[in-house]
């Protein structure tokens, strides 16, 4: 079955920009959750979304957005764009919230994002 | 709150290679453990995992022990690859939480 689709892949932004990255999840999945990765801080939760709902929310400003559709496709949306957002941001589906059940994640291959 | 601590590396090996990669954590309650790997260009995936304290995870090769009392889940294998070169996550997650990635060990396995 098809996997964790993300788009675009790669985007670059200028700084004060806005930008919209989009996660479709494996099919049957109601749980997606964000990830930011960067070289010096690793893998920094985002949030999750579980049947249209936000479930839990990592610590960032509210510049960074999300939600979740009836058909368990997820947007996020970071607004005012800084240079430290510069990231690999991942998308990441599962059966169940955070993973619960079967204690795995399926991840996209990321979107980079890169702002000037 | 809930933490993952290993090496961050880089970790270079020659092939066929021992390999520890060394991962501890802070957690209450019992979490489940777990590696995941990131080859380049991708995103990650699950390697092994282990849910309860003694529980050994396994898969290509790679083995990791789930030790309550030293709060360790440390990934080894006999003898690496080239095509093990990537970057493996320790992580947990508790009940009703989120997971909560380590850093990240990079690691090459050279010819």
């Amino acid at each position: 079955k098809a996997g964790v689709t993300q788009t675009p892949r790669y985007l670059i932004k200028t700084r004060g920009q806005q930008v919209t990255l989009s996660c479709s999840p494996i099919s049957g999945h109601r749980s997606v959750s964000w990830y930011q990765q960067t070289p010096g801080q690793g893998l920094q939760f985002l949030f999750e979304y579980f049947s249209e709902t936000q479930r839990n929310k990592g610590n960032f400003p509210g510049r960074f957005s999300g939600r979740q559709f009836s058909n368990s496709r997820s947007e996020m949306n970071v607004s005012t764009l800084e240079l430290g957002d510069s990231a690999l941001y991942l998308c990441a589906s599962s059966l169940a919230p955070g993973g619960a059940n079967t204690g795995e994640l399926f991840f996209g291959e990321g979107s980079r994002l890169t702002v000037l | 709150g809930d933490s993952v601590t290993q090496m961050e590396g880089p970790v270079t090996l020659s092939e066929e290679a021992f390999l520890t990669i060394n991962c501890t954590y802070t957690a209450t309650g019992y979490p489940s453990l777990f590696w995941y790997v990131q080859y380049p260009g991708e995103g990650l995936q699950l390697l092994l995992k282990a849910t309860k304290a003694d529980d050994k995870g396994s898969n290509k090769g790679f083995e990791a022990t789930y030790r309550k009392e030293t709060t360790s889940f440390h990934l080894e294998k006999g003898s690496v690859q080239v095509s093990d070169s990537a970057v493996y996550f320790c992580a947990l997650i508790g009940y009703g939480q989120n997971f909560v990635f380590g850093p990240g060990t990079r690691l090459s396995v050279l010819p």
